[in-house]
């Protein structure tokens, strides 16, 4: 199985840059997916890595190294609407439709 | 507003009911899924439909069963569930290809009295 591990909760302030660390051990890695949920509502996709290096999208960015099996997801000029839950998941070679999740982190956004 | 749509968004039934959840989706994605989410907790797979054919079942009790009539169309068909079953329940679709990003509908949110 796969064993991913992400902080349960983070608060940051209004405009402030808040990282979110996700680390995984796990055979035959390809690929992580960064996901945003907010309560009640459905996940939606904000980035995928599967090479190591940098993946930047307006104010969110997302890191992967996969010698060291870690990612992160950056969030920057936060907003209030940021808070939310934020899930990795990643996938392995075995299976291409199977995403095992992390237990998520759920950020707060203070005025 | 998702693009997978689902439906009901809320459903209450007593453990001898019969149901059906349904999910929807036009982007022309060939996999399907679905997923339990317990509060506080991240999805859980359930099932995959890959071009319509039942890819990846996660050892459901068979009080859960997926129907998958056409590339649009997903189904789960409820039957004598218990109440630890209430839950969240997700369906998502996304383009063959793993690379591709799965996309979620809101869910259903379900309770079993």
């Amino acid at each position: 199985g796969q064993n991913i591990d992400q902080p349960t909760e983070m608060t940051a302030t209004e405009g402030a840059i808040v990282q979110i660390n996700c680390t995984y051990q796990t055979s035959g890695f390809n690929g992580l997916f960064w996901y945003q949920q907010h309560a009640g509502e459905a996940p939606t996709f904000l980035s995928y890595n599967v090479l190591d290096g940098l993946e930047e999208k307006g104010r969110f960015s997302s890191f992967l190294s996969r010698s060291k099996g870690y990612s992160y997801l950056l969030l920057k000029e936060l907003q209030m609407k940021d808070s939310a839950s934020y899930l990795c998941a990643v996938r392995v070679l075995s299976n291409d439709y199977k995403l095992s999740f992390g237990a998520g982190t759920t950020v707060t956004v203070r005025a | 507003d998702t693009e997978v749509t689902q439906t009901p968004k809320h459903l209450v039934m007593g453990m001898t009911n019969k149901k059906s959840l349904k999910c929807e989706q036009h982007m022309g994605h060939r996999a399907m899924y679905w997923y339990k989410q317990k509060a506080k907790k991240p999805p859980e797979l359930m099932f995959v439909y890959s071009y319509e054919k039942l890819s990846i079942n996660e050892s459901v009790p068979s009080r859960f069963s997926p129907e998958c009539p056409n590339s649009s169309l997903l189904n789960l068909h409820l039957h004598a569930l218990q109440p630890e079953d209430s839950a969240l329940y997700l369906c998502a679709s996304s383009q063959a290809d793993g690379n591709q990003p799965q996309h979620f509908g809101d869910g259903t949110r379900l309770s079993i009295l």
